[in-house]
């Protein structure tokens, strides 16, 4: 159970695109995701968290006109980097809380890649 | 200020030698511990969650421990599969639930 799926896995667009991730909870009800950044050989950078019918919030310093974050439902958040810049490649990693438990660990997504050209 | 460190950054062990893996942590009301194994280029997959002082949990090769301080990730008779990053964080007791993480520890283990 708690397994988190995230679609594309990886992605390459040119820059000044923009580009949607999607986290799924297949197996349970997500009241509560994340949406982390991570560079490599370094920790998970936590951008945002995002409740289902309600508004994200952001992390300092994370700008929220550029990360576009949407969680429609209990299964689905999305993710949109707008007008997209080589700065913005990376590796972007979803998680969820699983919404009756209240021990909330977090079950991550595979990740996607994204590559700015 | 909530903090979260874990020692050493990096870590090789020959195939069978036992080591463990620090979790040091400053938070106002830990709510709960969570240690995760990262693979590169995959997303963290869950390990353990522990909640209080002299809690331990294991699983296989694995054994977390927690103290009021500190967690330690006891990795028994190692193989090389069990090569990975592996990521503590802390839930403070803010009334969120975020994660505080700590930098992790690359470990590798070879045959």
């Amino acid at each position: 159970g708690a397994v988190v799926s995230q679609h594309p896995s990886w992605v390459i667009c040119k820059s000044g695109t923009s580009v949607k991730i999607e986290c799924r909870s297949l197996d349970f009800q997500a009241t509560t995701m994340f949406w982390y950044r991570q560079f490599p050989k370094q920790s998970l950078m936590l951008m945002a968290t995002s409740n289902e019918g309600s508004k994200a919030t952001y992390e300092q310093g994370v700008e929220k006109d550029k990360f576009l974050i949407n969680h429609a439902s209990l299964t689905l958040s999305t993710l949109t980097v707008t007008s997209a810049h080589p700065e913005d490649s990376s590796f972007y990693i979803c998680s969820a809380r699983d919404r009756p438990s209240e021990y909330y660990e977090q079950y991550f997504g595979p990740g996607t890649r994204l590559t700015v050209t | 200020e909530d903090q979260v460190t874990q020692s050493p950054e990096a870590l090789r062990l020959q195939e069978g030698e036992s080591s463990s893996l620090n979790c040091s942590y400053t938070v106002s009301g830990l709510r709960g511990l969570f240690w995760y194994r990262q693979d590169p280029g995959k997303g963290p997959e869950f390990l353990f969650t522990l909640y209080s002082a002299g809690e331990e949990k294991e699983k296989e090769r694995l054994k977390a421990t927690l103290t009021k301080k500190e967690s330690f990730l006891h990795i028994t008779a190692p193989k090389p599969e069990d090569s990975a990053t592996y990521l503590c964080a802390v839930g403070p007791g803010s009334g969120t639930y975020k994660y505080i993480f700590g930098t992790g520890t690359r470990l590798k283990v070879l045959a």
